[in-house]
């Protein structure tokens, strides 16, 4: 799987959109684009994930740039509940395994 | 639809005791397995993944060991539980690299 960078932290205020950037640079053609997202004292849950289209969901979009060496996970207005740590990976096509990086800390103010 | 289930949600084990946490699945079949843990304040760390009955791919070395004796069913143990050993534990089911996982409730685990 290509390596993910991510920002240590980042803040945005509530009600207002949200762009969480990520760069993988060695992405191959095959790996796909997973967000995955942690809540305090909670497991991970599912984002969006996708490989070369731009992704929309009831919780986000993912913007992925046409070289696909980055992408941006957007929340479109941010609410206090979207306090989280923000993960972004990329699996390789085949790839079982699921490894997650340090990923982003959001903090919404109200 | 599927369900993941982990217990227990909280656990205080003395140093040199043994451990047994259990992660079952259900509405799917042959998923692929996952065991993570995150020691406070720090990342994931993943443990253990299997891809089917008896297949146990180990991430990091340590006391601890995964089996996976059925289908939909994930085990981790550790003979003698050190103070290291302390964080919260995560039990994860996905099916590929282009499908989501799903993750359990977490056990949070004290060695004292």
């Amino acid at each position: 799987d290509a390596k993910t960078t991510q920002p240590n932290s980042m803040e945005s205020n509530e009600e207002e959109p949200v762009h969480l950037p990520c760069n993988h640079s060695t992405i191959s053609g095959t790996d796909y684009i997973h967000w995955y997202r942690q809540l305090p004292s909670q497991g991970p849950e599912y984002v969006i994930h996708g490989l070369t289209s731009n992704v929309n969901n009831r919780m986000a979009s993912l913007a992925i740039a046409e070289d696909r060496k980055s992408s941006t996970l957007i929340l479109h207005r941010a609410t206090l509940r979207d306090a989280a740590v923000y993960y972004c990976i990329s699996r390789r096509q085949g790839a079982q395994k699921l490894v997650f990086g340090q990923g982003t800390r959001l903090t919404i103010n109200p | 639809s599927q369900t993941i289930h982990q217990w227990p949600a909280t656990l205080v084990q003395p140093v040199g005791s043994p451990l047994s946490l259990e992660c079952t699945v259900e509405g799917t079949s042959n998923p692929n397995l996952y065991w993570y843990r995150q020691a406070a304040g720090r990342g994931l760390q993943l443990l253990f993944y299997s891809v089917g009955i008896g297949q146990i791919s180990s991430e990091v070395p340590q006391n601890l060991s995964a089996s996976r004796p059925q289908d939909r069913q994930f085990i981790l143990s550790s003979k003698k539980l050190l103070l290291s050993d302390s964080g919260f534990y995560l039990c994860a089911w996905g099916q590929g690299e282009d499908t989501e996982a799903f993750f359990g409730q977490g056990t949070r685990l004290t060695v004292v």
